[in-house]
């Protein structure tokens, strides 16, 4: 089973920094890695799949890059609703299984 | 618009077998690779994926809860059912239904989320 680990646990920034947040994966995973972002008391809203392409109506100032086994998420200059924990997920063919990494807690500083 | 809703007990006890229905709107379950997904969250934790069906009623489960999970769908209702055996403490959690965009890899919309607390 691919198992992902997400780098840091905790983030703390201010408003207008630039982030980035790793996910490296136990084994090649090609692009197939995807992002959310999870508000406190909120379901989690996909950010980007493919490892770098953006859904629909995210702003443009997230991104992310990589493929193999190391990923990033880059948020160019944090704005205040962008505080929220961060989760990268594979899904893994042989088990079938959507696996998701431990989740980054960005926080104002 | 696609919508997503759970709906189910609140707190359950120990040994209980837990139900949950997911009803959805917006998008239909008898064509393509479109599915159904659940996910939970214990309290302060990460995600875990349960199971997910498709369209087809090919089911997958996550394989360490493979023999208490089951998940089953009734497309006349545009609902997906997941029930949980033998519930634990351990198993508390905000537990979500969430819709995997047809022919990827990925879940797009999710529901609300329902807290299920297990305790005697």
């Amino acid at each position: 089973d691919v198992q992902l680990t997400q780098s840091p646990p905790f983030l703390s920034a201010s408003v207008g920094d630039r982030v980035t947040i790793t996910c490296r994966a136990s084994q090649g995973i090609a692009r197939y890695l995807v992002w959310y972002q999870q508000k406190p008391g909120k379901a989690p809203k996909l950010l980007i799949y493919g490892a770098s392409t953006l859904e629909s109506g995210v702003p443009s100032r997230f991104s992310g890059s990589g493929s193999g086994t190391e990923f990033t998420l880059t948020i160019s200059s944090l704005q205040p609703e962008d505080f929220a924990t961060y989760y990268c997920q594979y899904l893994n063919n042989d088990p079938y299984m959507y696996t998701f990494g431990q989740g980054t807690k960005l926080e104002i500083k | 618009q696609i919508t997503l809703k759970e709906s189910g007990p609140t707190l359950v006890k120990p040994t209980q077998t837990l139900t949950l229905t997911c009803t959805f709107s917006g998008f239909s379950f008898t064509t393509g690779e479109v599915g159904v997904g659940w996910i939970r969250q214990p309290p302060g934790k990460a995600l875990e994926w349960l199971a997910l069906i498709y369209w087809s009623d090919d089911k997958h489960y996550n394989p360490s809860l493979k023999n208490r999970v089951t998940i089953a769908k009734d497309t006349s209702k545009n609902q997906v059912v997941l029930t949980l055996t033998n519930m634990d403490p351990v198993d508390t959690a905000t537990y979500y239904c969430a819709h995997r965009r047809e022919k990827t890899y990925f879940f797009d919309l999710w529901g609300q989320g329902t807290l299920v607390t297990v305790s005697s």
